[in-house]
């Protein structure tokens, strides 16, 4: 069955430095998403995508994060000047319409130093 | 604004008996409903969904859900626990647009 693959698995940065999480979603699906969770708390939404331009984002995606699809397959979440807040697993998902469900990788554990 | 309130962060049910976890949600019309199960390390596995139809939902293994609108109640079941039924599960909501609400979720402990 086809998944929506996220790399690396662990990210460790420094805090101030830029990251960008990777994500390939299902190679069918048109519309891609991002999620974090914070240790301890609930999965929270960032930030859909589609048709090469945000459809929705909430309160937390601020000017410090973007995100891209920078070719046919990989869809990016760029947090710029990273903070110890930003520690979270982040989660990107991915459905082949906006009513379908919606598929999740496995994640991305962030760790900022 | 919608919510999804999950009662219990953790539950321990012997193996071969009934597990039921329990979801609210608050939305103002009828949502789409949903059931995450999350294995240790690894992501969010879709257990189940209800749109429209049915409110008896079956999802994958042999767990099912009922969407009780009087109740405003999505809550999961199992008739019989088994070990690998160990994890977090996640309720989740989503009402037309495109973000799924999450509830807390609930750790689901299985004791032999």
């Amino acid at each position: 069955e086809p998944e929506v693959t996220q790399t690396p698995s662990h990210q460790v940065t420094q805090m101030g430095q830029e990251v960008i999480l990777r994500c390939v979603p299902i190679s069918n699906h048109l519309y891609f998403y991002w999620y974090r969770q914070i240790l301890g708390q609930k999965v929270e939404f960032l930030v859909s995508f589609y048709n090469n331009e945000i459809s929705e984002k909430s309160e937390i995606f601020d000017d410090q994060f973007s995100v891209e699809r920078p070719d046919g397959s990989n869809f990016t979440l760029k947090i710029r000047s990273t903070k110890l807040e930003d520690s979270a697993m982040y989660f990107c998902a991915s459905s082949e319409t906006r009513h379908q469900p919606q598929h999740f990788g496995d994640g991305t554990r962030l760790s900022i130093l | 604004a919608q919510s999804v309130t999950q009662l219990g962060s953790h539950v321990s049910v012997s193996e071969g008996a009934l597990v039921l976890l329990r979801c609210n949600y608050s939305s103002s019309v009828p949502p789409y409903l949903f059931w995450y199960v999350q294995y240790p390390n690894q992501g969010l596995q879709l257990l189940l969904k209800y749109t429209t139809g049915a409110t008896l939902v079956k999802g994958i293994n042999g767990f099912e859900a009922e969407f009780k609108k009087s109740e405003t109640s999505f809550h999961l079941t199992k008739p019989s626990a088994h070990m690998s039924d160990a994890a977090e599960y996640f309720c989740a909501v989503r009402k037309g647009d495109d973000k799924i609400i999450f509830g807390k979720g609930t750790r689901l402990h299985i004791l032999p």
